[in-house]
Protein backbone atom coordinates (compact mmCIF):
# COMPACT_ATOMS: atom_id res chain seq x y z
CA UNK A 1 0.00 0.00 0.00
CA UNK A 2 0.67 3.64 0.09
CA UNK A 3 3.10 5.12 2.59
CA UNK A 4 4.69 8.24 3.93
CA UNK A 5 8.07 8.76 4.84
CA UNK A 6 7.78 12.32 6.82
CA UNK A 7 11.22 12.81 8.42
CA UNK A 8 12.53 14.44 10.98
CA UNK A 9 10.63 11.94 13.43
CA UNK A 10 11.32 14.60 15.83
CA UNK A 11 12.94 18.13 16.38
CA UNK A 12 14.01 20.30 19.55
CA UNK A 13 14.43 23.32 19.22
CA UNK A 14 14.95 27.00 20.60
CA UNK A 15 12.00 29.35 20.63
CA UNK A 16 12.72 31.51 18.02
CA UNK A 17 14.08 29.11 15.54
CA UNK A 18 12.64 28.42 12.04
CA UNK A 19 11.62 24.49 11.36
CA UNK A 20 11.26 22.75 8.33
CA UNK A 21 9.93 19.33 7.96
CA UNK A 22 8.94 16.83 4.50
CA UNK A 23 7.30 14.30 3.59
CA UNK A 24 8.11 12.00 0.73
CA UNK A 25 5.71 9.22 -1.14
CA UNK A 26 6.47 6.66 -3.66
CA UNK A 27 2.86 7.20 -5.15
CA UNK A 28 1.95 10.50 -6.78
CA UNK A 29 -0.69 12.44 -5.02
CA UNK A 30 -3.23 15.10 -5.97
CA UNK A 31 -3.28 16.77 -2.44
CA UNK A 32 -1.05 17.55 0.54
CA UNK A 33 -2.38 18.46 3.50
CA UNK A 34 -0.50 19.24 6.88
CA UNK A 35 -1.70 18.61 10.18
CA UNK A 36 -0.97 19.70 14.03
CA UNK A 37 -2.03 17.36 16.74
CA UNK A 38 -1.62 18.40 19.99
CA UNK A 39 -2.08 16.01 23.11
CA UNK A 40 -5.13 13.86 23.62
CA UNK A 41 -7.13 15.65 20.89
CA UNK A 42 -7.55 15.07 17.08
CA UNK A 43 -5.86 16.50 13.80
CA UNK A 44 -6.66 20.39 13.12
CA UNK A 45 -5.45 20.80 9.22
CA UNK A 46 -2.93 23.69 8.63
CA UNK A 47 -2.24 24.11 5.01
CA UNK A 48 -4.05 22.39 2.40
CA UNK A 49 -1.79 21.87 -1.41
CA UNK A 50 -3.35 21.33 -4.40
CA UNK A 51 -1.19 21.73 -7.71
CA UNK A 52 1.66 20.75 -8.01
CA UNK A 53 4.74 23.23 -7.28
CA UNK A 54 2.22 25.36 -5.27
CA UNK A 55 3.94 27.20 -2.13
CA UNK A 56 1.10 28.20 0.49
CA UNK A 57 1.50 30.25 3.81
CA UNK A 58 -1.00 30.39 6.77
CA UNK A 59 0.63 32.69 9.20
CA UNK A 60 4.10 32.01 10.42
CA UNK A 61 3.69 28.22 7.92
CA UNK A 62 4.66 27.35 4.96
CA UNK A 63 4.33 24.83 3.10
CA UNK A 64 4.96 23.60 -0.51
CA UNK A 65 4.17 20.95 -3.20
CA UNK A 66 6.61 19.23 -4.97
CA UNK A 67 7.28 19.43 -8.32
CA UNK A 68 7.15 15.46 -8.97
CA UNK A 69 4.01 15.19 -6.74
CA UNK A 70 5.79 12.66 -4.44
CA UNK A 71 6.88 15.14 -1.75
CA UNK A 72 5.81 18.02 0.35
CA UNK A 73 8.11 20.15 2.64
CA UNK A 74 6.68 22.92 6.10
CA UNK A 75 8.26 25.48 7.25
CA UNK A 76 7.46 27.33 10.38
CA UNK A 77 9.27 30.45 11.07
CA UNK A 78 10.01 32.35 14.36
CA UNK A 79 8.88 29.40 16.58
CA UNK A 80 6.94 30.02 19.64
CA UNK A 81 5.78 27.85 22.49
CA UNK A 82 2.59 26.95 21.16
CA UNK A 83 3.49 25.59 18.16
CA UNK A 84 4.64 22.31 19.96
CA UNK A 85 3.13 19.61 18.87
CA UNK A 86 2.94 16.83 16.60
CA UNK A 87 2.84 17.61 12.89
CA UNK A 88 1.51 14.88 10.06
CA UNK A 89 1.54 15.31 6.41
CA UNK A 90 -1.02 13.62 4.54
CA UNK A 91 -1.41 12.88 1.04
CA UNK A 92 -4.81 12.27 -0.64
CA UNK A 93 -5.61 9.91 -3.97
CA UNK A 94 -8.24 8.98 -5.63
CA UNK A 95 -8.76 5.56 -6.62
CA UNK A 96 -10.81 3.98 -9.86
CA UNK A 97 -13.02 2.67 -7.07
CA UNK A 98 -13.68 3.58 -3.95
CA UNK A 99 -13.17 6.28 -1.30
CA UNK A 100 -11.01 9.26 -1.66
CA UNK A 101 -8.66 8.86 1.78
CA UNK A 102 -6.24 10.75 3.88
CA UNK A 103 -2.68 8.40 3.99
CA UNK A 104 -0.74 9.91 6.45
CA UNK A 105 3.03 10.09 7.33
CA UNK A 106 4.15 9.12 10.61
CA UNK A 107 4.82 12.98 12.17
CA UNK A 108 6.89 15.08 13.55
CA UNK A 109 7.08 16.00 17.06
CA UNK A 110 8.38 19.43 17.90
CA UNK A 111 9.90 20.34 21.14
CA UNK A 112 10.54 23.77 21.97
CA UNK A 113 12.92 25.06 24.51
CA UNK A 114 11.93 27.85 25.58
CA UNK B 1 -22.32 23.55 15.60
CA UNK B 2 -18.67 23.93 16.52
CA UNK B 3 -17.21 20.72 14.96
CA UNK B 4 -17.03 16.78 14.94
CA UNK B 5 -17.99 15.60 17.97
CA UNK B 6 -16.82 11.96 19.35
CA UNK B 7 -18.17 9.97 22.55
CA UNK B 8 -17.11 8.78 24.74
CA UNK B 9 -13.69 10.67 24.86
CA UNK B 10 -11.63 7.39 27.11
CA UNK B 11 -12.89 3.81 27.47
CA UNK B 12 -10.76 1.74 29.73
CA UNK B 13 -12.44 -2.10 29.05
CA UNK B 14 -11.63 -5.61 29.76
CA UNK B 15 -10.29 -7.98 27.05
CA UNK B 16 -13.14 -9.47 25.66
CA UNK B 17 -15.97 -6.89 26.41
CA UNK B 18 -17.79 -5.25 23.69
CA UNK B 19 -17.26 -1.00 22.87
CA UNK B 20 -19.02 1.00 20.81
CA UNK B 21 -18.15 4.85 19.94
CA UNK B 22 -20.25 7.16 18.99
CA UNK B 23 -19.26 9.90 16.30
CA UNK B 24 -21.71 13.41 15.39
CA UNK B 25 -20.61 14.91 12.11
CA UNK B 26 -20.30 18.40 11.53
CA UNK B 27 -24.14 19.38 10.34
CA UNK B 28 -24.86 19.08 6.70
CA UNK B 29 -21.74 16.92 5.78
CA UNK B 30 -22.56 13.99 4.11
CA UNK B 31 -19.03 12.58 4.34
CA UNK B 32 -17.73 10.56 7.34
CA UNK B 33 -14.73 8.66 7.91
CA UNK B 34 -13.29 6.14 10.97
CA UNK B 35 -9.45 6.45 11.13
CA UNK B 36 -7.28 4.56 14.03
CA UNK B 37 -4.51 5.80 15.63
CA UNK B 38 -2.05 3.87 17.41
CA UNK B 39 0.82 5.35 19.93
CA UNK B 40 3.38 6.82 17.64
CA UNK B 41 1.46 6.47 14.02
CA UNK B 42 -0.57 8.45 12.15
CA UNK B 43 -3.78 7.72 11.65
CA UNK B 44 -5.17 5.12 9.08
CA UNK B 45 -8.11 4.95 7.19
CA UNK B 46 -11.14 2.51 8.75
CA UNK B 47 -14.37 2.80 6.34
CA UNK B 48 -16.18 5.75 5.07
CA UNK B 49 -19.51 6.47 4.20
CA UNK B 50 -21.75 8.78 2.15
CA UNK B 51 -24.97 9.63 3.62
CA UNK B 52 -25.80 6.55 5.20
CA UNK B 53 -24.07 3.85 2.48
CA UNK B 54 -20.74 2.35 4.01
CA UNK B 55 -18.80 2.64 0.82
CA UNK B 56 -15.49 1.14 1.88
CA UNK B 57 -13.82 -0.64 4.58
CA UNK B 58 -10.29 -0.76 5.16
CA UNK B 59 -8.28 -4.78 5.50
CA UNK B 60 -8.01 -3.18 8.91
CA UNK B 61 -11.24 -3.43 10.22
CA UNK B 62 -11.93 -7.51 11.20
CA UNK B 63 -15.06 -9.02 11.39
CA UNK B 64 -15.28 -7.85 15.05
CA UNK B 65 -15.64 -4.44 13.92
CA UNK B 66 -19.18 -2.70 12.74
CA UNK B 67 -20.11 0.77 11.60
CA UNK B 68 -23.66 2.09 11.09
CA UNK B 69 -24.33 5.68 9.72
CA UNK B 70 -28.55 4.66 9.97
CA UNK B 71 -29.85 7.88 9.10
CA UNK B 72 -26.88 9.52 7.74
CA UNK B 73 -26.14 11.73 10.25
CA UNK B 74 -24.14 10.45 13.30
CA UNK B 75 -22.01 6.94 13.05
CA UNK B 76 -21.10 4.56 15.75
CA UNK B 77 -18.30 2.04 15.64
CA UNK B 78 -18.85 -1.15 17.69
CA UNK B 79 -15.74 -3.46 18.37
CA UNK B 80 -16.47 -6.94 20.14
CA UNK B 81 -14.66 -8.98 21.76
CA UNK B 82 -12.10 -6.38 22.12
CA UNK B 83 -8.33 -7.44 21.91
CA UNK B 84 -5.34 -5.45 23.44
CA UNK B 85 -4.12 -5.05 20.31
CA UNK B 86 -7.27 -2.70 19.43
CA UNK B 87 -5.98 -0.33 22.29
CA UNK B 88 -5.79 3.22 19.88
CA UNK B 89 -7.30 6.34 19.77
CA UNK B 90 -10.63 6.03 17.60
CA UNK B 91 -10.86 9.31 15.11
CA UNK B 92 -13.73 10.55 13.35
CA UNK B 93 -13.83 12.86 10.41
CA UNK B 94 -16.52 14.19 8.10
CA UNK B 95 -16.64 16.28 5.01
CA UNK B 96 -19.03 18.26 2.69
CA UNK B 97 -19.43 17.27 -0.98
CA UNK B 98 -17.77 20.14 -2.02
CA UNK B 99 -15.09 20.07 0.72
CA UNK B 100 -14.57 16.29 -0.42
CA UNK B 101 -13.24 17.57 -3.44
CA UNK B 102 -10.53 19.47 -1.80
CA UNK B 103 -9.84 16.61 0.89
CA UNK B 104 -10.35 19.02 3.73
CA UNK B 105 -11.17 16.19 6.31
CA UNK B 106 -12.12 18.03 9.91
CA UNK B 107 -11.58 15.91 12.65
CA UNK B 108 -13.17 15.15 15.97
CA UNK B 109 -10.88 14.88 19.49
CA UNK B 110 -11.20 11.22 19.22
CA UNK B 111 -11.90 8.28 21.04
CA UNK B 112 -9.33 6.81 23.46
CA UNK B 113 -9.22 2.94 23.73
CA UNK B 114 -7.42 1.18 26.20
CA UNK B 115 -7.89 -2.67 26.86
CA UNK B 116 -6.99 -4.81 29.89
Amino acid sequence: GQQLNQSPQSMFIQEGEDVSMNCTSSSIFNTWLWYKQEPGEGPVLLIALYKAGELTSNGRLTAQFGITRKDSFLNISASIPSDVGIYFCAGRYIPIQGAQKLVFGQGTRLTINP
Amino acid sequence: DTGVSQDPRHKITKRGQNVTFRCDPISEHNRLYWYRQTLGQGPEFLTYFQNEAQLEKSRLLSDRFSAERPKGSFSTLEIQRTEQGDSAMYLCASSSLVAGNTGELFFGEGSRLTVL
